[in-house]
Formats: structure tokens, sequence, C-alpha cells
């Protein structure tokens, strides 16, 4: 079957828009999660989900991020009143159980969204 | 507070040497280790975790405790083993916390 999804592929927005970042989770996963990458760096956490409420969403930076899961399927990364900072690849993934559960658990990663904000 | 470091942004080998990708951490808890790969214009993907003790397209790591490191070795670098690899660690939660990656470039 078909691995995680991301779309856009790329996304450029201006500064000061709003943008949704889209995450299609291989079908049957319970755990999404999202990741920032910023140039040079490796990815960092945002916020997880463990089926439609958001188990930690310590990683966001502020409040102008916003994620949403509503069917326990497809997720949402929202982000508002953008700024050039902003700019980074934006990774999601799933999982069949949240990480922490089975010793053999894995989190698949989609291709990112490169979200660049002029 | 649980922390990753890759200290080399680029390792440069020629193909049949061995290599060996440094990796340590900080965790007060028992973490659970992992490296992950992303070849070129591909999504980030597992290649081994520390609990499997198995070896991968020739690479094992080895979780030492006392070093705190994980670092990731192969006796004979392949062409096709140039990727960017990130080690990755998950304390008590369902979160991933990862280095800043190592660029391997094997050369002929």
């Amino acid at each position: 079957g078909a691995g995680v999804s991301q779309t856009p592929s790329n996304k450029v927005t201006e500064k000061g828009k709003y943008v949704e970042l889209r995450c299609d989770p291989i079908s049957g996963h319970t755990a999404l999660y999202w990741y920032r990458q910023s140039l040079g760096q490796g990815p960092e956490f945002l916020i997880y989900f463990q089926g439609t409420g958001a188990a930690d969403d310590s990683g966001l930076p502020n409040d102008r991020f916003f994620a949403v899961r509503p069917e326990g399927s497809v997720s949402t990364l929202k982000i508002q009143r953008t700024e050039r900072g902003d700019s980074a690849v934006y990774l999601c993934a799933s999982s069949k159980v949240p990480l922490g559960q089975g010793a053999g658990t894995e989190a698949f990663f989609g291709q990112g969204t490169r979200l660049t904000v002029v | 507070a649980q922390r990753v470091t890759q200290p080399e942004k680029l390792l440069s080998v020629f193909k049949g040497a061995p290599v060996e990708l440094k990796c340590n951490y900080s965790y007060s808890g028992s973490p659970e280790l992992f490296w992950y790969v992303q070849y070129s214009r591909q999504r980030l993907q597992l290649l081994l975790r520390h609990i499997s003790r198995e070896s991968i397209k020739g690479f094992t790591a080895d979780l030492n405790k006392g070093e705190t490191s994980f670092h990731l070795k192969k006796p004979f670098a392949q062409e096709e083993d140039s990727a960017m690899y990130y080690c990755a660690l998950r304390g008590g939660g369902n979160k991933l916390t990862f280095g800043t990656g190592t660029q391997l470039k094997v050369e002929l």
C-alpha cells in the first residue's frame, strides 16, 4: 500500500499569510507525528496524535502553530501569520501504535512539505 | 532533557574502507536508540534500532551505556551507502529526538 503522503510537496507563501499542510498517514495507523526540519538540522518534534487527540503538543513553537486530526486519519498542520523563520521542511510520520508500545514499532515518514516564507 | 550529538557533518571514505558514524546521547533514563537514513531524493527511513541487535545492509550499532554512545559501523563501505544518516533517541514518551545528521560520501 501507499506510504505516508504529504501535500503540497512545496509551498511558497508571503510573510503574514496563513498556510495549511496536509498529511495522509498509512491506513490503520493510530499514531501520527509532525516534525520540522530546518536547513542543516535534524527533524524536531512538533506534535503527536493518538487517534483524534493531540497527546503531546510540547514541540509547537508558539500559538501560531496548530494541528488537527478530526477523524483520526488525515491531519492538517496550520500556521498563522507566517514568518520567514517558519521556512523549513515539515515532516509527517505515522506508526501502527504509539512508539512507546511494542518493541518493533516503527514510525514511517512522508516526503515532507518544503515551506518557504518570502 | 534528551539530546543527541552527531559530531561530524560530513564523512568521506573510499569504497571498501571501514565506516564509523558517531552518535552520543544524553538522557537520564533508559533510552531507545535508532539510526535513520535518507538517500538522495528519498524519504527518511529506519535503518536499525538498538533493541533489535541486528545487521542491516551490513551496518551494526551497539549501545554503550557507559560512554552514552550508539555509533554506526560497517566494515566495508559501498557506493550505495552514500546518504544522510541521523541518530535518534526515544526517551520515556512517544517522540524521537534527532541529531543534526552526518552526510556519508563513499568515493570510488
